[in-house]
């Protein structure tokens, strides 16, 4: 089962328009990262939420963690063609001995004229 | 400049062939990580290694072997035993202490013919 469940899996939008997509996980999570990929290509960066209740904000992107640690969502303002790709939740999972860092299932989003 | 370097970009393989995938940083990074992507699908991961010549098996290990004998490489072999080998995949590394943000290559696409 998916330890990282993301939400839509799709979505298509007009530009101008704002959009939400959210990640949710039912253990605790120890650094949530959000990735923007394009299709075919590597992934890049977003942002890394850890505490509880953390937002940050680049440009026209905002995420936040909730206060339980177990769900956090990515806000799109005022979408533009450049914001379509595919949108990952990724979050460090610790084993005991090491961390690993598994990803949602991945959000597809287009932004029409 | 630093980064990780995939290669090669695309690879066309033979059904009960083993091929091998390459993957280098120059970024000084301890961990590395392997990590699958099918069409619609979010990320998995294959193998992860945060020190030389010590690695672990993520959640799809089977029918893929890897070796971290330098710190700066971390190959990833796909064996005939790997039953449906065509996929996207990523490889990338980080620093281990902390919460550190992973940093991707570019991607290798593998089909088997």
């Amino acid at each position: 089962s998916q330890e990282l469940e993301q939400s839509p899996q799709s979505l298509i939008v007009q530009e101008g328009k704002n959009l939400t997509i959210n990640c949710t996980s039912s253990k605790t999570l120890y650094g949530l990262y959000w990735y923007k990929q394009k299709y075919g290509e590597g992934l890049i960066f977003l942002m890394m939420l850890q505490k509880g209740g953390e937002e940050k904000s680049h440009e026209k992107i905002t995420a936040k963690l909730d206060e339980k640690k177990q769900q956090s969502s990515l806000h799109i303002t005022a979408s533009q063609p450049s914001h379509a790709g595919i949108y990952l939740c990724g979050a460090d999972m610790y084993t005991g001995t090491a961390s690993k860092l598994t990803f949602g299932t991945g959000t597809r989003l287009q932004v029409t004229l | 400049d630093g980064g990780i370097t995939q290669s090669p970009k695309y690879l066309f393989r033979k059904e009960g062939q083993n091929v091998t995938l390459s993957c280098e940083q120059n970024l000084n990074h301890d961990a590395m990580y392997w990590y699958r992507q099918d069409p619609g699908q979010g990320l998995r991961l294959i193998y992860y290694s945060q020190i030389v010549n010590d690695f672990q098996k993520g959640d799809i290990a089977e029918g893929y072997s890897v070796s971290r004998e330098k710190k700066e490489s971390f190959p990833l072999t796909v064996t005939s035993a790997q039953k449906n080998p065509t996929a996207f995949y990523l490889c990338a590394s980080r620093f281990v202490s902390g919460a550190n943000v992973l940093t991707f290559g570019a991607g290798s696409r593998l089909t088997v013919l």
